[in-house]
């Protein structure tokens, strides 16, 4: 499968620890996206890389939130100090250019306890 | 950023056609509207997008009012597989991330 794969697809952690998720774009897409997802709502945007520069952060991305793609390829999001309200699905999508279609992973969902 | 309405939730059987519309008034001449769907426990897949001109694929049509303030999605025939939460979405044409913005998009109910 030449999907977006995003790992773990479930993780629960309790609140106060740190979380790391990774997502693994179609492999020769430059553009790489990170959104969240709460029961019921549509995804929010948070941040988003063109090869390995991160380009724009969502207000949504506190100082607990780190996101990196190194050498343009896999990408992580780091949660430091985890809250119950980071509890969410957690997507990840890739797209090759601008207006092209985006492809989501299945997305990691995350519950703080 | 420009903002889409649509219904909350649709109902259709199955093997008959499906109109979801979208308002977008405030769609600026530049914007492209696209179409997402998101079955359940699954990440948002594209179905279409377009700007001025009406669009098929294999998976829809996409049929865009003449002033570009509304658009419909329509599913020709619906299948159970299609029941789904559909978002109405813009890009923003000065916004060089084209990253999507969703709104809560139409919960669509297929019946058998």
């Amino acid at each position: 499968d030449t999907g977006v794969s995003q790992n773990p697809r479930h993780k629960i952690t309790k609140r106060g620890q740190n979380v790391t998720f990774r997502c693994d774009p179609i492999s020769e897409h430059n553009r790489l996206y990170w959104y969240r997802q709460t029961l019921g709502q549509g995804p929010e945007f948070l941040t988003y890389f063109q090869n390995e520069a991160q380009l724009e952060k969502s207000r949504l991305l506190s100082d607990r939130f780190s996101a990196e793609r190194p050498k343009g390829s896999f990408s992580t999001l780091e949660i430091q100090r985890t809250e119950q309200g980071d509890s969410a699905m957690y997507l990840c999508a890739s797209s090759l250019g601008g207006r092209a279609e985006a492809f989501f992973g299945q997305g990691t969902r995350l519950t703080v306890v | 950023d420009a903002k889409t309405t649509q219904p909350n939730s649709m109902e259709s059987n199955e093997e008959e056609p499906v109109h979801l519309p979208c308002n977008h008034s405030t769609i600026s001449g530049t914007d492209y509207i696209h179409w997402y769907r998101q079955l359940p426990s699954q990440g948002p897949e594209y179905v279409i997008h377009g700007l001025t001109s009406n669009v098929n694929n294999r998976m829809a049509s996409l049929a865009i009012a003449e002033d570009r303030k509304s658009s419909t999605l329509i599913l020709h025939r619906a299948t159970l597989r299609d029941a789904a939460v559909y978002y109405c979405i813009l890009s923003a044409s000065m916004d060089s991330s084209y990253k999507l913005i969703f709104g809560s998009g139409t919960r669509l109910l297929v019946r058998p």
